[in-house]
């Protein structure tokens, strides 16, 4: 078990909808990253947080969006549900920004949408 | 073209086998090199990670990194049932903020008894 958490653990919403998905991070960790992982590919990087600010994007649109908050935990939200937005999504806990070398992963939530 | 890419398999071998699992990559930039084992409906778990060109091992598994061709493998000794997962490349620059792992499509592996 890595420590770090998200829920809900499975979700179905309807194209069009918005969703927001949580992830407590590993005590002690201060720096939270999520991926997209699509079936059958590897993860895509959506964005970072480092002390509650957006510390990098990647090839995402703006209807994605996140929040840290003080105690690190995080969320991610998604606005506009369209149904390539289907996947798992993880997020990941770092002890220090910059350094993925100790990035751990959530068990996941697997979103669908139809 | 693919900054990272990787053999998706499957890949299947009989227990007791060498396994190797291999990512080429096109972006110099890279320093950090990660392989993460994924097993079906889990998030990825870390396995093992390196910085520098050469070997390092680590029980059954040893990872080996070779700059010069942008190419790396993950060897994983007297493979076991246990060890069938999909295992994935990850990658990292260094850079001032924002770091992302560049992750590559995971090579899915059975292990057979």
């Amino acid at each position: 078990e890595t420590g770090v958490t998200q829920s809900p653990t499975h979700l179905i919403k309807t194209r069009g909808q918005q969703v927001t998905l949580r992830c407590s991070s590993q005590s002690g960790h201060n720096t939270v990253s999520w991926y997209q992982q699509a079936l059958g590919q590897g993860p895509q990087f959506i964005f970072q947080y480092y002390r509650e600010e957006e510390n990098g994007r990647g090839n995402f649109p703006p209807r994605f969006s996140g929040l840290q908050f003080p105690n690190y935990s995080s969320e991610l939200n998604v606005n506009a549900l369209e149904l390539d937005d289907s996947a798992l999504y993880l997020c990941a806990s770092s002890p220090r920004q910059g350094l993925n070398t100790e990035a751990f992963f959530g068990q996941g939530t697997r979103l669908t949408v139809v | 073209q693919k900054e990272v890419e990787q053999d998706p398999g499957p890949l299947s071998v009989p227990e007791g086998a060498i396994v190797s699992l291999n990512c080429t990559y096109s972006n110099s930039a890279f320093q950090y090199f990660m392989w993460y084992r994924q097993y079906s409906r889990k998030g990825p778990e870390l396995l093992m990670y390196t910085y520098s060109s050469g070997n390092k091992e680590d029980g059954r598994f040893t990872a080996q990194v070779d700059k010069s061709s942008k190419y790396i493998s993950l060897f994983i000794r007297d493979s076991q049932p246990s060890d069938s997962a999909t295992y994935l490349c990850a990658m990292s620059e260094i850079t001032g903020g924002g770091n992302k792992l560049t992750f590559g499509t995971g090579t899915q592996l059975k292990v057979e008894l």
